[in-house]
C-alpha cells in the first residue's frame, strides 16, 4: 500500500506568483490534513478537509490560502500571490477514521517552498 | 486544547534505553496521548498511542501514570535513526482530529 504522497517535493517561485502543491492520501483513506512548518519552528495545522469537504480550516490565513479534495484527484494547496513569508515546508497527512480521538495520521515527505 | 509540556532536548548513547518524558496535567478523561516523531528533512510519523494502559508496539512502549497526567515515550534501545523530535499529543473525541504540535523533545543519539 503505497504511503501519502506530495508532490512537487520542491518548488520554487517567484513573489506574486501561485504555488499549487498536492497531495494524494493513502488508499481508502478519505480524510486529509494540511500542515505548515516554518523554517525553525514547530508544525501548524492549516485545514482539514474530506472528499469535497472543507471540515475546518481555522489554520488557514485568511487571504491567499486555499484548499481543496475533489471527489476524485488529489487535495490541492493554493496560495495565491506568494510572499517570502511563505516559504516553509508543507506536510499533508491522511487517516482513515478523520477525528477519532484513536485515529492515525499518515504523513507525506512534504513539499518545500521557496519563494525569492 | 490541553496543553502538553516536554523537554527541549534530550540525549542518548547508542543501544540504550531512552525515557521521554511528557507533562499533560489538564488531560480530560477523554484525550487519547499520541507520540508522533519527525526525523531529520522528513514528514512526521506515527510511534504510538494509548488512554490508559501501557502500550506496547515495535518501535516503542508508552507508560502512562495512573492519574494520567503524565507519560514516558520508551525507546527500549535507541539507534542513531532514532535522532529525532519526538512530540507528545493530546487528542480529543469530537475534535476534528487537529494535531496540536508543540516544540517536542530532540533526541540526540550519541555512538
Amino acid at each position: 500500500n503505497a504511503g501519502v504522497m506530495q508532490n512537487p517535493r520542491h518548488l520554487v517561485r517567484r513573489r506574486g506568483q501561485e504555488a499549487r502543491l498536492r497531495c494524494s492520501p493513502m488508499k481508502g483513506h478519505s480524510h486529509v490534513y494540511w500542515y505548515r512548518q516554518l523554517p525553525e519552528e514547530g508544525l501548524k495545522f492549516m485545514v482539514y478537509l474530506q472528499k469535497e469537504n472543507i471540515i475546518d480550516e481555522s489554520g488557514m490565513p485568511k487571504e491567499r490560502f486555499s484548499a481543496e479534495f475533489p471527489k476524485e484527484g488529489p487535495s490541492i494547496l493554493r496560495i495565491q500571490q506568494v510572499v517570502r513569508g511563505d516559504s516553509a515546508a508543507y506536510f499533508c497527512a491522511s487517516s482513515p477514521l478523520g477525528g477519532a480521538s484513536t485515529d492515525t495520521q499518515y504523513f507525506g515527505p512534504g513539499t518545500r517552498l521557496t519563494v525569492l | 486544547d490541553a496543553k502538553t509540556t516536554q523537554p527541549n532536548s534530550m540525549e542518548s548513547n547508542e543501544e540504550e534505553p531512552v525515557h521521554l518524558p511528557c507533562n499533560h496535567s489538564t488531560i480530560s478523561g477523554t484525550d487519547y496521548i499520541h507520540w508522533y516523531r519527525q526525523l531529520p528533512s522528513q514528514g512526521p510519523e506515527y510511534v504510538i498511542h494509548g488512554l490508559t494502559s501501557n502500550v506496547n508496539n515495535r518501535m516503542a512502549s508508552l507508560a502512562i501514570a495512573e492519574d494520567r497526567k503524565s507519560s514516558t515515550l520508551i525507546l527500549h534501545r535507541a539507534t542513531l535513526r532514532d535522532a529525532a523530535v519526538y512530540y507528545c499529543i493530546l487528542s480529543a473525541s469530537g475534535n476534528t482530529g487537529k494535531l496540536i504540535f508543540g516544540q517536542g523533545t530532540t533526541l540526540q543519539v550519541k555512538p
